[in-house]
């Protein structure tokens, strides 16, 4: 099983602060980075899906980082909301077709 | 609407007895896959299938079994002989290739008694 780290485990972020946290994963036979979010309640939401070295995605505040050479992948939340509050899982493809190793996820808590 | 049902919500069982949790998809998608969670930890995968009538093993797939007959449809069935069966489950369903996302269900939660 292929290692797929995240971190830190838990944040807690003031509205209107902006963080960052951390996917590490194998650099080895590279064919995708997936971000989701899952917020409480709901169903794990793709967020990004990344595939070449440098990329960079955004959707509204949050934004997304690759570097497949050293294997990691930074997410940003530009100006945080309580919305935002979320589960934000990375997670690693392991083989061509998309069997997926999954992080632990890192916990988002935004308070107003 | 498109999407992933899953069924039920939650569901209570006995020890030894088997249990059949439902997903069905309306997307199309050729991919399907069983993930369980457990506290503190990632997604795990159970099973998955990307095209119907195969389907292989994911890194805990002992206890469980599966079939996938129809495009739509990817049951999975927990057997008594699953040592820790008390979990949330998720189905997804994507294009099978690592390039695209993978879409999920709203979760089984079971609990054996």
């Amino acid at each position: 099983i292929l290692n797929v780290e995240q971190s830190p485990q838990s944040l807690h972020v003031q509205e209107g602060d902006s963080t960052n946290f951390t996917c590490s994963f194998p650099s080895s036979n590279f064919y995708a980075l997936h971000w989701y979010r899952w917020e409480t309640a709901k169903s794990p939401e793709a967020l990004f899906v990344m595939t070449l070295n440098g990329d960079e995605k955004k959707k509204g505040r949050i934004s997304a980082t690759l570097n497949t050479k050293e294997g990691y992948s930074y997410l940003y939340i530009k100006g945080s909301q309580p919305e935002d509050s979320a589960t934000y899982l990375c997670a690693f493809p392991t083989d061509s077709w998309g069997k997926l190793q999954f992080g632990a996820g890192t916990q988002v808590v935004v308070t107003p | 609407d498109g999407g992933i049902t899953q069924s039920p919500k939650y569901l209570f069982r006995k020890e030894g007895q088997n249990v059949t949790l439902s997903c069905e998809q309306n997307l199309n998608h050729d991919a399907m896959y069983w993930y369980r969670q457990d506290p503190g930890q990632g997604l795990r995968l159970i099973y998955y299938s990307q095209i119907v009538n195969d389907f292989q093993k994911g890194d805990i797939a002992e206890g469980y079994s599966v079939s996938r007959e129809k495009k739509e449809s990817f049951p999975l069935t927990v057997t008594s002989a699953q040592k820790n069966p008390t979990a949330f489950y998720l189905c997804a369903s994507s294009w099978a290739s690592g390039h695209n996302e993978q879409f999920f269900g709203p979760g089984t939660r079971l609990t054996v008694l």
